[in-house]
């Protein structure tokens, strides 16, 4: 089956820095989202993006799928901002990465 | 807008008992997923439904079962519960197969 990686881990910002995420995946795409889980375990919806750029607001993401690497750019974070961003393509999610912004 | 509903939101259970978990797409939704995410892991992808049949099958446990009914809620059914099988089960649903999936807020299984 399909692959997901993201990348890094885990990141810890000072409130107002800009991140970007990263998500590899092995095979070719049919659905690719990005979600927030927040602390509540809520998964949050950010973005359905199998190719090309979208923007909405502070957020923005890129999928080059002939490539096969999606990014999450997340500009003048918040600390409402931290949790846990998920990159899923297919049915198949990645590890994560936790983002911490400290104020 | 409406969105996918599941119920219950906590269910406590002791091992060896059974469990139905429930979930109500967003209207017109014909979709449904099931996912399991463990503590403090990814969430994994158990099975899904298509117009009422089954349309792909991940790690579902032969102990679970799912179905998808004629107004499209689906329920999940856990036989001979595992200390193990305590987890978060989300319910998705979507309008079409590879569309964006909406999530519910989980249910939130404990195993005694």
């Amino acid at each position: 089956g399909i692959q997901v990686e993201q990348s890094p881990p885990d990141l810890i910002l000072q409130e107002g820095a800009n991140s970007t995420l990263r998500c590899n995946f092995s095979d070719s795409v049919n659905n690719l989202q990005w979600f927030h889980q927040n602390p509540w375990g809520q998964l949050i919806n950010l973005f359905y993006i199998p190719s090309g750029t979208k923007q909405n607001g502070r957020l923005s993401a890129t999928t080059v799928a002939t490539e096969r690497y999606s990014l999450l750019y997340i500009s003048s974070s918040q600390t409402t901002d931290s949790g846990v961003y998920f990159c899923a393509v297919d049915m198949r999610f990645g590890a994560g990465t936790r983002l911490t912004v400290k104020p | 807008a409406a969105g996918v509903i599941q119920s219950p939101r906590h269910l406590i259970k002791e091992k060896r008992e059974t469990a139905t978990l429930k979930c109500y797409p967003i209207p017109r939704h014909d979709t449904v997923y099931w996912y399991q995410q463990g503590p403090g892991q990814d969430p994994q992808f158990l099975i899904s439904f298509y117009e009422k049949m089954q349309s792909d099958k991940g790690s579902i446990p032969d102990r679970f079962s799912a179905q998808q009914f004629s107004d499209y809620h689906s329920e999940l059914n856990m036989s001979s519960l595992e200390l193990g099988d305590s987890a978060l089960y989300f319910c998705a649903s979507s309008l079409g197969r590879w569309k964006p999936q909406h999530f519910g807020d989980g249910t939130r299984l404990s195993i005694l």
